[in-house]
């Protein structure tokens, strides 16, 4: 079975800091995506990424970087964290890249609280 | 931009009865996914549609798939209390690098 692991299953952190969510996953998949699940307003995408260094701008990309520098790891960066980026953040992987897909897989989920 | 819709967005139905989830998304796409997800928790894969006139089965759950009406559905066959979550369905673009999910049903099964 595929494995999406995120490093942290809750966070607080301040308002103004950089906050790093990192993700892993196990089975060499190349589709990668980070998105948050809000009340009343449903789950929206962030960022996909389809490979090594390429990355596409979900619905909501304002006040989010990510990183993937290597297949299995996709980082979501909030380069200053505000109040209203807090959320439960969700990252999932499929295997077959650009144009392919063959099912996403998610992790446990982070959530993260700014104070 | 592409629009998923689920209805109904509450559902409430006794154990033992049948019932229809809905999915109807906006644009053009052959692939259609089926999650559940129980509160505080993520997303489990339910189906994965990748054709047009796809059905899969799993227990008493059943999805479909009409691309050319640009409908899926998720049929609940003999509810048993277990069922009770949020059911999504999502699309992706045909391009691949968007991903969208609909606005999720909420299942209660009453005994």
């Amino acid at each position: 079975d595929v494995k999406v692991t995120q490093s942290s299953r809750y966070l607080v952190k301040r308002t103004g800091e950089k906050v790093f969510l990192e993700c892993v996953q196990d089975m060499d998949h190349e589709n990668m995506f980070w998105c948050r699940q809000d009340p009343g307003l449903g789950l929206r995408l962030i960022y996909f990424s389809y490979d090594v260094k390429m990355k596409e701008k979900g619905d909501i990309p304002e006040g989010y970087s990510v990183s993937r520098e290597k297949k299995e790891r996709f980082s979501l960066i909030l380069e200053s964290a505000s109040t209203n980026q807090t959320s439960m953040y969700l990252c999932a992987s499929s295997g077959g890249g650009l144009g392919v897909n063959y099912g996403y897989t998610f992790g446990s989920g982070t959530r993260l609280t700014v104070v | 931009e592409l629009k998923v819709e689920q209805n109904p967005l509450f559902l409430s139905m006794q154990e033992g009865k049948n019932y229809t989830i809905y999915c109807n998304y906006s644009t053009t796409s052959d692939r259609l996914y089926w999650y559940r997800q129980d509160p505080g928790k993520s997303l489990e894969s339910l189906f994965v549609l990748l054709s047009n006139g796809a059905v899969k089965q799993e227990g008493r759950l059943m999805a479909s798939l009409d691309t050319k009406a640009r409908l899926s559905t998720l049929h609940i066959t003999a509810a048993v209390h277990d069922l009770s979550a949020t059911y999504f369905c999502a699309v992706d673009s045909n391009t691949g690098n968007q991903f969208y999910f609909g606005t999720g049903t909420s299942l209660t099964v009453i005994p």
